[in-house]
């Protein structure tokens, strides 16, 4: 089935560094990628759809400038926390939509702690 | 907007028991997808079952079935024969057919197998 990977699968940065997380997809071509962010026992809240070859378009609330988003190619994606602070610590999943009958496709998630 | 909500924040069974995860869902559209998914602790989000709102039967896959009422608009979800590794989060979800195909997730149910 359709794979998407992602890294790094846990990362630990001081306050104020940017860290950038990258979701490729192994054996398709994910045109669309959905970012997402879950926190402790709760659901994920999707933060911003990326686009290949376009600008990545944000849900209500996510800072654009925090959170920048990129998807240079049909394979990969990539999500840039700047200048990130303790609140921004969590878990962060990225998804491409529907491969047939397997459905969404998830990465293994990232957990970013800032310290 | 479309929303879907489960009101189980937490169950727990016997392991061999049959639970029922319920989730509810408001969409004023008639073409949708509906979703389970299943979080174990690793945190990597794997598909359960998904329902196609135009297909009246109920879908299943193996122990795993669906009680897809659409007036209603409702979506349960009856695992069978519970297995230890059924423990796990389980989110429903919903998503348009045409559009943007943004993944809506209710908040989640915590089930928890008992040996």
């Amino acid at each position: 089935g359709a794979v998407v990977s992602q890294h790094p699968s846990r990362v630990i940065c001081k306050s104020g560094t940017s860290v950038k997380i990258e979701c490729r997809s192994l054996d398709f071509q994910a045109t669309t990628m959905f970012w997402y962010r879950q926190f402790p026992k709760q659901s994920l809240m999707l933060m911003a759809t990326s686009n290949e070859g376009s600008k990545a378009t944000y849900e209500q609330g996510v800072e654009k400038d925090k959170f920048l988003i990129n998807h240079a190619s049909l394979t990969l994606s990539t999500l840039t926390v700047t200048s990130a602070h303790p609140e921004d610590s969590s878990f962060y999943i990225c998804s491409a939509p529907p491969g047939g009958k397997d459905g969404y496709t998830f990465g293994s998630g990232t957990r970013l702690t800032v310290v | 907007a479309q929303t879907v909500t489960q009101s189980q924040p937490e169950m727990s069974v016997q392991e061999a028991e049959t639970v029922t995860l319920s989730c509810t869902y408001d969409t004023s559209e008639s073409n949708y997808y509906l979703f389970w998914y299943k979080q174990p602790p690793s945190r990597q989000m794997i598909l359960v079952i998904r329902q196609e709102a135009y297909k009246q039967q109920n879908a299943t896959e193996n122990r795993f079935s669906v009680n897809f009422q659409k007036a209603a608009k409702s979506f349960s979800l009856k695992i069978s024969d519970s297995q230890l590794g059924d423990t796990a989060m389980y989110f429903c979800a919903f998503v348009f057919i045409q559009g943007a195909q943004k993944l809506v997730f209710g908040q989640g149910t915590r089930l928890t197998i008992n040996p």
